[in-house]
């Protein structure tokens, strides 16, 4: 137990529509990280945040966004969804600045199905 | 460019026998390094890591890894494997703003 919650477990939504995506992380976390893992590979590093500010990006579109708030939960939103995105999407959390020099704690992650 | 190498896409061992799963990477500079196991339908649960010092690291589960500066690899180790061991193996890189993951090695123990 990582003590990172995500929520929804399972997801299906349908081409152009949009998603929200949520994540719990430990209390006193500061830095939450998202990924998206398409089957069979690796994760893919979407976007950091670091006491509610984007501190990270890695190459994915503009209509991949996200929000943290003061209580360590956070969001990821995907708008005009396409078929590739589907995947299994992982919030990750760490307690200090990012950079990745630290350890993150890895939730259970969201499948998503577009159809 | 950035990037992380897992050569090997599956990896099958008898229970109890020693294992080697191999990752590479090319960075500009020395990342931190990492390595993940993934059971199916679970998130990502860290091993180890390397950040600087010893270059032999000691992670849960008896697993450890040995970084080699002039290899560019990061190699993780375990001696005697167990069946619960069956899992995705995930390196990943880290460096500034950016993370980087292989895309796995699948090990099987057979009994």
């Amino acid at each position: 137990e990582t003590g990172v919650t995500q929520s929804p477990t399972h997801l299906i939504k349908t081409r152009g529509q949009q998603v929200t995506l949520r994540c719990s992380s430990q209390s006193g976390h500061n830095t939450v990280s998202w990924y998206q893992q398409a089957l069979g590979q690796g994760p893919q590093f979407i976007f950091q945040y670091y006491r509610e500010e984007e501190n990270g990006r890695g190459n994915f579109p503009p209509r991949f966004s996200g929000l943290q708030f003061p209580n360590y939960s956070s969001e990821l939103n995907v708008n005009a969804l396409e078929l590739d995105d589907s995947a299994l999407y992982l919030c990750a959390s760490s307690p200090g600045s990012g950079a990745f020099s630290e350890t993150q704690y890895f939730g259970p992650g969201t499948r998503l199905l577009v159809l | 460019a950035q990037s992380v190498t897992q050569p090997d896409i599956h990896i099958t061992v008898s229970e109890g026998a020693s294992l080697e799963l191999r990752c590479n990477y090319s960075y500009g500079a020395t990342p931190y390094l990492f390595w993940y196991v993934q059971s199916p339908g679970q998130g990502l649960q860290l091993l180890l890591k390397y950040f600087s010092g010893d270059t032999l690291v000691q992670g849960i589960k008896g697993f450890e890894a040995e970084f080699k500066r002039s290899q560019s690899s990061f190699n993780l180790r375990k001696p005697s494997v167990h069946w619960s061991d069956a899992a995705e193996y995930f390196c990943a890189v880290g460096l500034n703003n950016d993370m980087r993951f292989g895309a796995g090695t699948r090990l099987t123990v057979k009994p």
